[in-house]
């Protein structure tokens, strides 16, 4: 059974950066696409971008000037960096696993980051 | 961009009833749609895939149906823990996209 967990601070300062990562536990990182999705409060579901093992990724345009990730394969983990940060990235971070058809067939539970000073 | 949009936004409902979520998509999308359950402070789950398909280990009470821009997901017979947000998602380009929510409530 795959199962990912998203780690990171849970609060983050206007203008800093948010960084997260994703640890993925019963599979690999070399297989698949991995995305990060998140969730503001009130509001639906955002996909923010997926990488591959590769390194070769795929931004939703929205945030493209904002985002990186990166992936760790001896460490099977991946990750996520959101520049200039303001109250409005305030979410709930999701990790998810991407199949070869784009949709995401195992989620980690989400962290909360908070963007206040 | 696709735009995914869902209706109801909100439904209360009772265990036993039977539940129909709809998915409109801007734009043709074939079946490339699928349906997850979300409830706070857990992992998000994939109920279904390319519109129709089940996935392993989901209840069979769930079911999707549609092609094209309309979409439904069906709960046959709604249980405790059906209780939950419902969110549609193309994957038909890469720009990934999803609906807006459906949150199911007891009544």
């Amino acid at each position: 059974q795959v199962e990912l967990q998203e780690s990171g601070p849970g609060l983050v300062k206007p203008s800093e950066t948010l960084s997260l990562t994703c640890t993925v536990s019963g599979g690999s990182v070399s297989t698949y696409y991995w995305s990060w999705i998140r969730q503001s409060p009130g509001k639906g579901l955002e996909w923010i971008g997926y990488i591959y093992y590769s390194g070769s990724t795929n931004f939703n345009p929205s945030l493209k000037s904002r985002v990186t990730m990166s992936i760790d394969t001896s460490r099977n983990q991946f990750s996520l960096n959101l520049t200039s940060v303001t109250a409005a990235d305030t979410a709930v971070y999701y990790c998810a696993r991407v199949t070869y058809k784009n949709y995401f067939d195992y989620w980690g539970q989400g962290t909360l980051v908070t963007v206040s000073s | 961009d696709i735009q995914m949009t869902q209706s109801p936004s909100s439904l209360s409902a009772s265990v036993g009833d039977r539940v129909t979520i709809t998915c409109r998509a801007s734009q043709s999308i074939s079946v490339y749609l699928s349906w997850y359950q979300v409830k706070p402070g857990k992992a998000p789950k994939l109920l279904i895939y390319a519109a129709s398909s089940l996935q392993s280990g989901v209840p069979s009470r769930f079911s999707g149906s549609g092609s094209g821009t309309d979409f439904t997901l069906t709960i046959s017979s709604l249980q405790p823990g059906d209780f939950a947000t419902y969110y549609c998602q193309q994957n038909y380009n890469t720009l990934l996209t999803f609906g807006q929510g459906t949150r199911l409530e007891i009544k």
